[in-house]
């Protein structure tokens, strides 16, 4: 699986939405773009995965590049309990069933 | 999804003994995930667990070191033998979904080894 590249840290304020960028420019066509984040004394949870179009669900969106080289999560407005590590991961299609490995992801803080 | 309980949550241990984790899923997985966090780190693999089959480690993890049982479909255990602070972590569990394409994560248990 391809490598991504994130900033160490970000800083929102409450209620604003929030832009978490993610590189990856040796992604393969077959690689999904994958977002987890990890709230404190929390086991990693799932946000939201995309492969070319544009993604939304209830927690998030997703926001692919034409080119599939970067991707942005996006929060539409941060709340206090959304503070946590975010993980951006490539997997793919063939590896499905097999683990995630984990990059040192974004810290998030939402100030109130 | 997936519903994973971990125990214990949280354990202090000396030095030199070990300490077993259970992982417990509302469902049955063919595999399991057993993952290490360091403090201030991300998550690394220890080894993928399958039943009926011995346990595949990652480059750096040993089976004397982190012997793993997965009697059954839903319930597997890893053990931290005989520590040393060092092994210090967060011990998480994890399981695919049914269409394989996500995980679930335990909410991990935290040792301190003393």
């Amino acid at each position: 699986d391809a490598k991504t590249t994130q900033p160490n840290s970000m800083e929102s304020n409450e209620e604003e939405p929030v832009h978490l960028p993610c590189n990856h420019s040796t992604i393969s066509g077959t690689d999904y773009i994958h977002w987890y984040r990890q709230l404190p004394s929390q086991g990693p949870e799932y946000v939201i995965h995309g492969l070319t179009s544009n993604v939304n669900n209830r927690m998030a969106s997703l926001a692919i590049a034409e080119d599939r080289k970067s991707s942005t999560l996006i929060l539409h407005r941060a709340t206090l309990r959304d503070a946590a590590v975010y993980y951006c991961i490539l997997r793919d299609l063939d590896n499905y069933g097999q683990n995630f490995v984990f990059g040192p992801g974004t810290r998030l803080s939402v100030l109130p | 999804s997936a519903v994973i309980s971990q125990k214990p949550s949280r354990d202090i241990c000396q030095r030199g003994t070990s300490l077993t984790i259970q992982c417990q899923v509302d469902s049955q997985v063919t595999m399991m995930f057993w993952y290490r966090q360091q403090p201030g780190q991300s998550l690394t693999l220890i080894a993928t667990a399958n039943q009926g089959s011995e346990a595949t480690y990652e480059s750096g993890f040993v089976i004397d070191k982190f012997p793993i049982s997965r009697p059954n479909l839903t319930f597997s255990t890893l053990t931290v033998s005989n520590m040393s602070p060092e092994d210090s972590s967060i011990y998480l569990c994890s399981v695919p979904s049914l269409a394989k394409n996500i995980q679930y994560f335990g909410a991990g248990t935290r040792l301190s080894v003393l």
